[in-house]
């Protein structure tokens, strides 16, 4: 099975500090993306990754950036977290045999204070 | 561009009964996948089944089918015997074959009543 880990489950910040968030996948996939989930918006892309130090904006890049040093591990950055990206992060991975399936971690619940 | 339209915000099922639900989509890609995720209270969006746009029977995965309608642009999720651990958002997404991207819609929130 595909595992896709996130390293915070919630996480609480104050405005201005910088936040991490790290997702891992086991799953050798080339593709990883962050997207952001806010009720009846459904998700959103925010930055997504095709293999490793390359990078892609998605739809809604403003206020973060992302890092893939190691292909099975992906970064989200806040550089300075505002009370408008208190939110739903969910990452995921995909390959591109089959079906192109994304397998998404659990999610990490960020307030910013 | 692509677009995933689910009508339905919330729905109610008895437990053991089937319930529908739907998505539409728009594309003028001919090839492209649609995807059904569920995400329980938890939050994880846990994937249920997928079909390819060519694939000529509707897909099916133990209590899930995909209801396929291509001329409709229509991929209702049916789910048969709810159980009330089926309780939880449910998210049609729409992706073109091998490119990145899938659209999602904004869900539904289904309740399984005992």
């Amino acid at each position: 099975d595909v595992k896709v880990t996130q390293s915070s489950r919630y996480l609480v910040k104050r405005t201005g500090e910088k936040v991490f968030l790290e997702c891992v996948q086991d799953m050798d996939h080339e593709n990883m993306f962050w997207y952001r989930q806010d009720p009846g918006l459904g998700l959103r892309l925010i930055y997504f990754s095709y293999d490793v130090k390359m990078k892609e904006k998605g739809d809604i890049p403003e206020g973060y950036s992302v890092s893939r040093e190691k292909k099975e591990r992906f970064s989200l950055i806040l550089e300075s977290a505002s009370t408008n990206q208190t939110s739903m992060y969910l990452c995921a991975s995909q390959t591109f045999t089959g079906t192109d399936t994304q397998y998404f971690g659990p999610g990490t619940r960020l307030t910013v204070l | 561009a692509q677009k995933i339209t689910q009508t339905q915000p919330g729905m109610f099922v008895q437990e053991k009964e089937a319930v529908t639900l739907d998505c539409t989509y728009d594309t003028s890609d001919q090839s492209y996948g649609l995807f059904w995720y569920k995400q329980p209270s938890s939050g994880e969006m846990i994937f249920l089944i997928y079909q390819g746009s060519y694939d000529e029977q509707n897909a099916t995965e133990g209590r899930y089918s995909l209801n396929f309608q291509k001329a409709r642009k229509s991929a209702n999720l049916v789910i048969s015997a709810s159980q009330l651990g089926d309780s939880a958002m449910y998210f049609c997404a729409i992706g073109d074959s091998g490119t990145y991207k899938y659209i999602f819609g904004t869900g539904t929130r289904l309740k399984v009543l005992a």
